[in-house]
């Protein structure tokens, strides 16, 4: 069946420094979402990214995904202490009402 | 105050027992979904449903089951064939609108003694 692995699985940045998370797909991806779960709470869904090559900015957060729509990264400018948690991808697969959830990045940001 | 609730938020049983967790949601959504989350691990999909009274496996349903008797309601029993029930369970719903997506419940914690 269908993979999707994130890298890398935890990350420690300094205050400020920026972060990058990496998903990949074993499949073509229909859609990606990315969500945020931080420490003892729940996903929050975030962004949803739909187009070959489509590229999303949020404030510091910006998103992309991969022109084989195999891959996406969530990239984070200047991290702040507000950006702890643990970032998924998930692929809406069109087909199904099932949602693929990637392994996670754990970020944890030093002050 | 529109969302999706689950109840209670931490949950002790003795092996061998059967539990149910409850999930409620009033957003009018039709899919929802249960996920089980080890910890430092991924969401698993225990079972979804696409509409009132009918569900479908995910990728770890054995040990597991529910019923979709109301809409606002898909609550997930832990049988005592589930070999390792302790785990973080998430309930969510889907959103059809504009931007298709998920809302999840705050989460119930069972520890199995």
């Amino acid at each position: 069946g269908q993979q999707v692995m994130q890298i890398p699985q935890y990350q420690h940045v300094q205050e400020g420094e920026d972060f990058t998370t990496y998903c990949n797909s074993s499949t073509t991806l229909s859609n990606i979402q990315w969500y945020k779960q931080r420490p003892g709470g729940h996903p929050v869904f975030l962004i949803q990214l739909v187009k070959s090559g489509e590229v999303k900015k949020q404030k510091r957060l910006t998103f992309q995904f991969g022109e084989a729509k195999k891959n996406s990264s969530l990239h984070i400018t200047a991290t702040q202490t507000t950006d702890v948690g643990t970032y998924f991808c998930a692929d809406q697969n069109s087909g199904t009402y099932k949602y693929i959830f990637g392994t996670g990045t754990r970020l944890k940001v030093l002050a | 105050d529109g969302g999706i609730t689950q109840s209670p938020k931490y949950l002790f049983r003795k092996e061998g027992q059967n539990v149910t967790l409850s999930c409620e949601q009033n957003l009018n959504h039709d899919a929802m979904y249960w996920y089980r989350q080890d910890p430092g691990q991924g969401l698993r999909l225990i079972y979804y449903s696409q509409i009132v009274n009918d569900f479908q496996k995910g990728d770890i349903a054995e040990g597991y089951s529910v019923s979709r008797e109301k809409k606002e309601s898909f609550p997930l029993t832990v049988t005592s064939a589930q070999k390792n029930p302790t785990a973080f369970y998430l309930c969510a719903s889907r959103d059809r609108g504009r931007v298709d997506t998920q809302y999840f419940g705050p989460g119930t914690r069972l520890t199995v003694l």
